[in-house]
């Protein structure tokens, strides 16, 4: 049962352009949203998190967008830089329980330049 | 002020054998969470520990696999008799305090190769 599910495996995007990465989650107790990014053979790195009482958050390059109604969120990164070219993973938890994050399957993103 | 350390960052073992992979949180956080990510797959979550505690085991394997975190010293997971499908990456995470915003913090894993 995937709780939490980034449906594109990888993205291309031309350097300067806008990245957006797309991430839907089925669980209606996750309240609290994170993207993570990845190198290989690193451990995953914080970008920007969202709590559900919000909508949006932005943090210099990058944007994270929710509807909850949709149970959907997003990732902007713009302008889009080489250096970005990692995984990224959505994450989610629910404050009640459990401090665990359930992520999803990651999006490849490839910034070309 | 040092990240997450993990210890091995590469480990091979041959069926049957013993894997301990350590993890030493960051310098106050007293909260440490296990992940384990297959090739091509997201990051599952295995357990989560507080000094002494185990607080969420829901995500370990009932057999074979252990966890702790001792008063002194790293947390180590264990895995016994280990099979090749426990080839993995497996991360530690730690955060300060549970309860509040769950930011984690990752180390940079141990790759757990099984011969």
């Amino acid at each position: 049962d995937q709780q939490v599910k980034q449906n594109s495996p990888s993205l291309s995007v031309q350097e300067g352009r806008i990245s957006i990465l797309n991430c839907d989650y089925t669980n209606s107790m996750f309240d609290y949203f994170l993207w993570y990014k990845k190198y290989p053979a690193e451990g995953p790195t914080f970008l920007i998190s969202i709590s559900s009482i919000k909508d949006k958050n932005e943090d210099g390059r990058f944007t994270v967008f929710l509807n909850k109604s949709a149970k959907h969120l997003s990732l902007h990164i713009v302008p889009s830089q080489p250096g970005d070219s990692a995984v990224y993973f959505c994450a989610a938890s629910a404050r009640q329980g459990a401090q665990k994050l359930v992520f999803g399957q990651g999006t490849r993103l490839t910034i070309n330049p | 002020n040092a990240g997450v350390m993990q210890n091995p960052r590469h480990l091979v073992r041959r069926r049957g054998q013993e894997a301990r992979l350590r993890c030493s949180p960051m310098k106050g956080h007293s909260h440490v969470y296990w992940y384990r990510q297959l090739p091509e797959e997201g990051l599952k979550f295995m357990v989560y520990l507080q000094k002494e505690n185990i607080i969420d085991e829901s995500g370990m394997p009932k057999e074979r696999f252990s966890a702790e975190f001792p008063k002194e010293g790293p947390s180590i997971l264990r895995i016994q008799q280990v099979v090749r499908g426990d080839s993995a990456a497996y991360f530690c995470a730690s955060s300060p305090v549970a309860g509040t915003l769950n930011e984690q913090f990752f180390g940079p894993g141990t790759r757990l190769t099984v011969l």
